[in-house]
This record gives structure tokens, C-alpha cells and sequence, in this order.
């Protein structure tokens, strides 16, 4: 179920450097994942996808990666931005169509 | 409309009053799902509807919150005798589930709910 009561976690980067988040998901039969961003007083956006047949996607400066052995994601950003400050989210889907969301991780961009 | 669209977008009511948040969803899509998020915390499932189905209510967190939806229409979120602990960002999506570019939700920008 969700887990909430605990404050996000963090990471801090600069500008220009790479980013990478991790995400721990529950279910093994989960068989689509999301990625989601969300700015200060947004709705979540959706940033990328990958379906369980796939271990690896690539979008416009993110990377998604799937390993199913360890129920682990991974968002990559590259050249990070200031604009990429935010709070991201994975979430995962099972059969019932329901997404559940991780924690959430703060991602804080120095110029 | 374009965007799933939510109201109002900040509600403060006094403790113990009952409070009706609205979602319209972006039209066609079937599935729309409510959330919480409290300050600085993930999204909390709440209730899904998928088209004619029973809604899922198994993130309702007492028998205070109840949510209706007519059709694939607009659905209200209902708090009664709300608590201070009902205090947060109460966020709905809409997805289509039509499998063309993924199952991903739209989300709406949330109602920010303030029990005083």
C-alpha cells in the first residue's frame, strides 16, 4: 500500500551535471511503469514510461530503466537544468489499471 | 475540455464542516482516480472509477470521504465533518486506457483543502 508519513528524499545536483533517481516498486506483477514530475503547486506531469517487456527507454535528455530481477526503476536526466527542479515520482501499474506511487524524491538544481 | 480541470483550487473550511470538491475530467477518457498528497509527502490513493464498474474503494481513509461519478462524466469528492488531518492537496486524474501512448494519467492541479 502507500507509504506515507515520511519526508521525501532529497538530491541536489548542479547545473549541467547528470541526475539519476531511483525507485524502489512492491509489486512483481506490475507491468507498467511511470515516471512523473511535479512543480511546486502542479498536478503531477507525466515525464516517461516503459512497459515490462523493456528494460531500458529513452526520451528527450531521460532515460528510464526497468530491472525487473530487483523491482528497482531509475530516471535519468541528463544535462540538468534549473527547470528540472521538482519533485519525481515513480509509480506502478498493475492489472486493475491502478497506479501506485513511491515516495518521491526532491531534485534540487544549483546554478 | 483540454485538461482535466478541478474546483476549486483552494478551499478552507472550519472544522466539522462538510466539503465537495469537483473533478472534470478530460472527455472520453474512462478512468478517473482521486489522490491526497499531504505537504511534502507522495499521492495517497484514494477511489478509482472505470466507466460503468464499482469503484475501487480501498484508499478511502474513513467512512468520512466518499466520492460519486455519473457515467464518464464529472466526480465529487466528498468529505463530511472534516478534521484537521484532512488538510491537504486532494489531486483527481483521467486516463483513457485505450493502450495508445501508454496508460499514463492526466492530472489534474488539485484542490488545496485547509481544515481550521
Amino acid at each position: 500500500g502507500e507509504n506515507v508519513g515520511l519526508h521525501l528524499p532529497t538530491l541536489s545536483v548542479q547545473e549541467g551535471d547528470n541526475s539519476i533517481i531511483n525507485c524502489a516498486y512492491s509489486n512483481s506483477a506490475s507491468d507498467y511503469f511511470i515516471w512523473y514530475k511535479q512543480e511546486s503547486g502542479k498536478g503531477p506531469q507525466f515525464i516517461i514510461d516503459i512497459r515490462s517487456n523493456m528494460d531500458k527507454r529513452q526520451g528527450q535528455r531521460v532515460t528510464v530503466l526497468l530491472n525487473k530481477t530487483v523491482k528497482h526503476l531509475s530516471l535519468q536526466i541528463a544535462a540538468t537544468q534549473p527547470g528540472d527542479s521538482a519533485v519525481y515520482f515513480c509509480a506502478e501499474m498493475g492489472s486493475n489499471y491502478k497506479l501506485t506511487f513511491g515516495k518521491g524524491t526532491l531534485l534540487t538544481v544549483n546554478p | 475540455g483540454a485538461g482535466v480541470s478541478q474546483s476549486p483550487s483552494n478551499k478552507v473550511t472550519e472544522k466539522g464542516k462538510d466539503v465537495e470538491l469537483r473533478c472534470d475530467p478530460i472527455s472520453g477518457h474512462t478512468a478517473l482516480y482521486w489522490y491526497r498528497q499531504r505537504l511534502g509527502q507522495g499521492l495517497e490513493f484514494l477511489i478509482y472509477f472505470q466507466g460503468n464498474s464499482a469503484p475501487d474503494k480501498s484508499g478511502l481513509p474513513s467512512d468520512r470521504f466518499s466520492a460519486e461519478r455519473t457515467g464518464e462524466s464529472v466526480s465529487t469528492l466528498t468529505i463530511q465533518r472534516t478534521q484537521q488531518e484532512d488538510s491537504a492537496v486532494y489531486l483527481c486524474a483521467s486516463s483513457s486506457r485505450t493502450g495508445l501512448g501508454g496508460y499514463g494519467y492526466t492530472f489534474g492541479s488539485g484542490t488545496r483543502l485547509t481544515v481550521v
